[in-house]
């Protein structure tokens, strides 16, 4: 069981607009910045969105980021079908011994 | 261009110990954190331990604790991680990731290798 709550999948047709979202508490969302990774089989995990709302550099601006309270979203729009990955949000946990954690994960299908 | 190359996976034993590397390139590899995150087969990622500028260890998780031991050798550039007492559980790709800060509270990893397969089977 993941200390950050993520739906398990997701999905939505070309030039859709989808969401992720990813719950936690006081102690990891609510209270440090939360980081979003994109992961496709066989590669490395890209960080796509940084400090809640952030894109690094490359990232196109179809992907952005919120947050409020404790939990917080990915959204996607104009989804393509290259968007087909899997999703993961992270935070630091003050309260942990294990202060990196990481959501489930989510995956996005493209129908 | 920043490179991350893990190294040293492979098939081992219960109970034995594996050592795995990475050699960082392309940055300052001494003012940035380190972290291992692993991936077992058909799940989700997993931080597994990290590492301040100047090696102070950021905590490891649960499952690691008492048996995996992360350092570093900045004149090397190089990051590891010594596994001792592995499991069958253990079994997951094994990536090194750059964090974008020198070790506060952080979970943004800005690059990230492609990973070192550790298998533990009998």
């Amino acid at each position: 069981q993941s200390v950050l709550t993520q739906p398990p999948s997701a999905s939505g047709t070309p030039g859709q607009r989808v969401t992720i979202s990813c719950s936690g508490s006081s102690s990891n969302i609510g209270s440090n910045h939360v980081n979003w990774y994109q992961h496709l089989p066989g590669t490395a995990p890209k960080l796509l969105i940084y400090n809640d709302n952030q894109r690094p550099s490359g990232v196109p601006d179809r992907f952005s980021g919120s947050k409020s309270g404790t939990s917080a979203s990915l959204a996607i729009s104009g989804l393509q079908s290259e968007d087909e990955a899997d999703y993961y949000c992270a935070a630091w946990d003050d309260s942990l011994n294990a202060p990196v954690v990481f959501g489930g994960g989510t995956k996005l299908t493209v129908l | 261009e920043v490179q991350l190359v893990e190294s040293g996976g492979g098939l081992v034993q219960p109970g034995r110990s594996l050592r795995l590397s990475c050699a960082a390139s392309g940055f300052t590899f001494d003012d940035y954190a380190m972290h291992w995150v692993r991936q077992v087969p058909g799940k989700g990622l997993e931080w597994v331990s990290g590492i301040t500028w100047n090696s102070g260890t950021l905590g490891y998780a649960d499952s690691a604790k008492g048996r995996f031991s992360i350092s570093r050798n900045n004149a090397k550039n190089s990051l590891y991680l010594q596994m001792n007492s592995l499991r069958a559980e253990d079994t997951a790709l094994y990536y090194c990731a750059k964090d974008a800060g020198s070790g506060g509270r952080s979970s943004t990893f800005d690059y990230w290798g492609q990973g070192t397969l550790v298998t533990v089977s009998a």
